[in-house]
């Protein structure tokens, strides 16, 4: 019974690049979240998504991060132009999507991208 | 919009004791409260969670209590063991208009048990 998968495990990007990150939800969970963590801090949420719509994007910032959870294959995640300050770890989360908005949410590995 | 506050940020006992960590919440429309889990460098695991028609909730050495007038809620650890050292954070699910599901986490506890 696979959890939640996320890969690249680490991302190291030189400012200015793209990082892009996966996420493959639990079997059967329809609904994906991602958070970012900084050092030393709690998860910030940023996006969530049900296959091939945005739900909320409230927490990503507007400029350079976008989100996708397509019909097929899993969610990703894209910085463009990455800076410094992007430098975090970034979990994904899934939940069944049968009972809204109250569902149990189950975190992936993380994503620790690093740029220099 | 919701606020989760925790505390302490830090806390330290000796194996055997018992640990308490404290969360507050700023929306009373909040209606789910889980606990999770995070060793150093691994993903949060959720260790128990509460739900807003339900004062307590136990599994085994665990438990958490809501006190929704209040609007704080509580990780209790008994017998603690050094595998209980980890950072916990407590979270909400904020009930308003644009959010759907979305977890508020506190800043998380860090704690640390002596062997």
């Amino acid at each position: 019974n696979a959890g939640v998968m996320q890969n690249p495990r680490h991302l190291v990007r030189r400012r200015g690049q793209e990082a892009r990150l996966r996420c493959s939800p639990m079997k059967g969970h329809s609904h994906v979240y991602w958070y970012r963590q900084l050092p030393e801090e709690g998860l910030k949420f940023m996006v969530y998504l049900q296959k091939e719509n945005i739900i909320d994007e409230s927490g990503m910032p507007k400029e350079r991060f976008s989100a996708e959870f397509p019909k097929e294959g899993p969610s990703i995640l894209r910085i463009q132009q990455v800076v410094r300050g992007d430098s975090a770890a970034y979990f994904c989360a899934s939940s069944p999507g049968l009972f809204r908005p109250v569902e149990t949410q189950y975190f992936g590995p993380g994503t620790r991208l690093l740029v220099l | 919009g919701e606020n989760v506050e925790q505390h302490p940020s830090t806390l330290s006992v000796q194996e055997g004791d018992s640990a308490v960590i404290k969360c507050t919440y700023s929306d009373s429309a909040s209606n789910y409260f889980p606990w999770y889990k995070q060793e150093l460098g691994k993903r949060p695991q959720l260790i128990i969670d509460i739900r807003s028609n339900v004062g307590e909730k136990k599994d085994q050495r665990i438990a958490v209590t809501l006190n929704k007038t209040a609007k704080h809620f509580s990780l209790h650890i008994t017998e603690t063991q050094p595998e209980d050292s980890a950072v916990y954070f407590c979270a909400a699910i904020p009930n308003y208009g644009g959010s759907q599901g979305n977890l508020i986490f506190g800043k998380g506890t860090k704690l640390s048990v002596k062997p």
